[in-house]
């Protein structure tokens, strides 16, 4: 089976601060990890993910995901936060040997930047 | 870009009804989701389809059905809406690819509630 676990509800950080999100993530395999943002009254839009080389990620709008194998984590970062990142973020997770392909997403965490 | 429209932004329906949900895609994706998303549950997987007329259950298909008559649309009826079915519903599509790690791609999702 495999599972994601983000383990913050909510993230606060001041407009200008480094800000990570945190991911850790079970699989049976090897996985394949995706971070996606949900502005509000919005769908999710696909934001970066890890296949496979370079362990650090870069994506959309400045964010950027290190995937650590031996912690099993994905966590997603940015240098400098803005307002409108501002969103709810969510991890996710397919086990490359999940013949289904099915991704499974955590809970979500909620990243407020204030000015 | 992308367009996955789902029909209704809201929808209020009673206990027992039943409910349509329909979704639409322009890019000629062969693969179709629904997901539903609640608070700290973060998005769960309903029914996917890999192409016209095949679908799969996902994790929590009890109480759902899906029909695919035609590639671009992908309809979630929901048999006896009961209240507990109250929740934001999304449907995503994506392109196959050889290695199905193509993104998905998010309508804004439906509110529905059922009273």
């Amino acid at each position: 089976a495999q599972s994601v676990a983000q383990p913050e509800d909510q993230v606060n950080v001041a407009e200008g601060n480094p800000l990570t999100v945190k991911c850790t993530y079970s699989v049976s395999g090897n996985p394949y990890l995706f971070w996606y943002v949900q502005y509000p009254n919005r769908g999710l839009q696909f934001l970066l993910k890890y296949i496979t080389g370079d362990n650090l990620v870069k994506g959309s709008y400045g964010f950027e995901a290190e995937f650590n194998k031996s912690q099993t984590s994905f966590h997603l970062k940015k240098p400098s936060a803005l307002v409108s990142d501002s969103a709810l973020y969510f991890c996710a997770v397919r086990d490359r040997g999940n013949a289904g392909n099915m991704l499974t997403f955590g809970g979500g965490t909620r990243l407020m930047v204030k000015p | 870009d992308v367009k996955v429209t789902q029909s209704s932004r809201y929808l209020v329906k009673r206990t027992g009804e039943k409910v349509f949900l329909e979704c639409v895609q322009d890019m000629d994706h062969e693969n179709m989701f629904w997901y539903r998303q609640d608070p700290g549950l973060g998005l769960r997987l309903i029914y996917f389809s890999y192409d016209v007329k095949m679908k799969e259950k996902g994790d929590i298909p009890e109480g759902y059905s899906v029909s695919r008559e035609k590639k671009e649309r992908f309809s979630l009826i929901l048999e006896s809406a009961s209240t507990n079915q109250t929740s934001m519903y999304l449907c995503a599509s994506r392109e196959q690819g050889s290695s199905y790690n193509s993104p998905l791609h998010f309508g804004n999702g439906t509110r529905l509630t059922v009273t």
